[in-house]
């Protein structure tokens, strides 16, 4: 699978905070999104890049905003955490020519 | 947008047993994507489907792209086969929007030894 580093892997946070997730990918994909994971609901799409600085929007992204400066790198903020930001997530690439999809570790997020 | 559906959503099976799990989707589509994601959380891509069928192991998975379906089949269970099966395919529409992947709300499987 392709290398794909979340960080942190877990963080614990106040309501209010800002908070950042970063993704690192070495494969050099074009693609890459962030989902967030909660129990009834499944995946639900955030944000995603479709190249560098080529950011545009997914089913959830209120509260939300990315960045991405280089081919390697998506980040994730959340300019002021609420409660209902805590959640899993995940970070994913995908190459130009396959399609094939591939997960990061994920993110474990409590806002508190 | 796109709806996928999957079912059951839940399955117990015994260690040995065949299983088949099934995702509808609403419009025509022209992949689909099978994961797996384990106990411990973790997300590994199974199948890449344009067309037709695939098999690794164990496991195979066929899309039926214009009855809007596809079958993931796991033969002979293992434990370590427990988790939740999750199906994903993109949106329709052209430009970077088609990008996006839409995925169900997955099939839990317990396989009890």
């Amino acid at each position: 699978d392709a290398g794909i580093t979340q960080s942190p892997r877990h963080k614990v946070t106040e309501t209010g905070t800002p908070v950042t997730l970063r993704c690192h990918q070495t494969e050099n994909h074009r693609y890459m999104y962030w989902y967030r994971q909660d129990p009834g609901h499944g995946l639900r799409l955030i944000h995603y890049s479709y190249g560098v600085k080529d950011t545009d929007k997914g089913e959830v992204s209120d509260g939300y905003s990315v960045s991405r400066s280089k081919t390697e790198d998506f980040l994730l903020t959340l300019e002021s955490a609420t409660s209902s930001q805590t959640s899993v997530y995940f970070c994913a690439t995908r190459g130009t020519g396959e399609g094939k999809l591939f997960f990061g570790s994920g993110t474990q997020l409590s806002v508190l | 947008g796109i709806q996928v559906e999957q079912s059951p959503p839940d399955l117990i099976l015994q260690e040995g047993a065949n299983s088949t799990l099934r995702c509808n989707f609403s419009d025509s589509v022209n992949n689909l994507q099978w994961f797996h994601q384990n106990p411990w959380g973790q997300l590994i891509n199974l199948f890449y489907i344009p067309s037709g069928t695939k098999q690794n192991g164990r496991l195979s998975a066929t899309t039926v792209a214009t009855e809007r379906y596809s079958l993931l089949y796991i033969s002979s269970s293992q434990t370590t086969d427990s988790g939740v099966y999750f199906c994903a395919v993109p949106r329709k529409y052209s430009g970077a929007g088609s990008y996006q992947l839409t995925f169900g709300k997955g099939t839990k499987l317990s396989v009890i030894p």
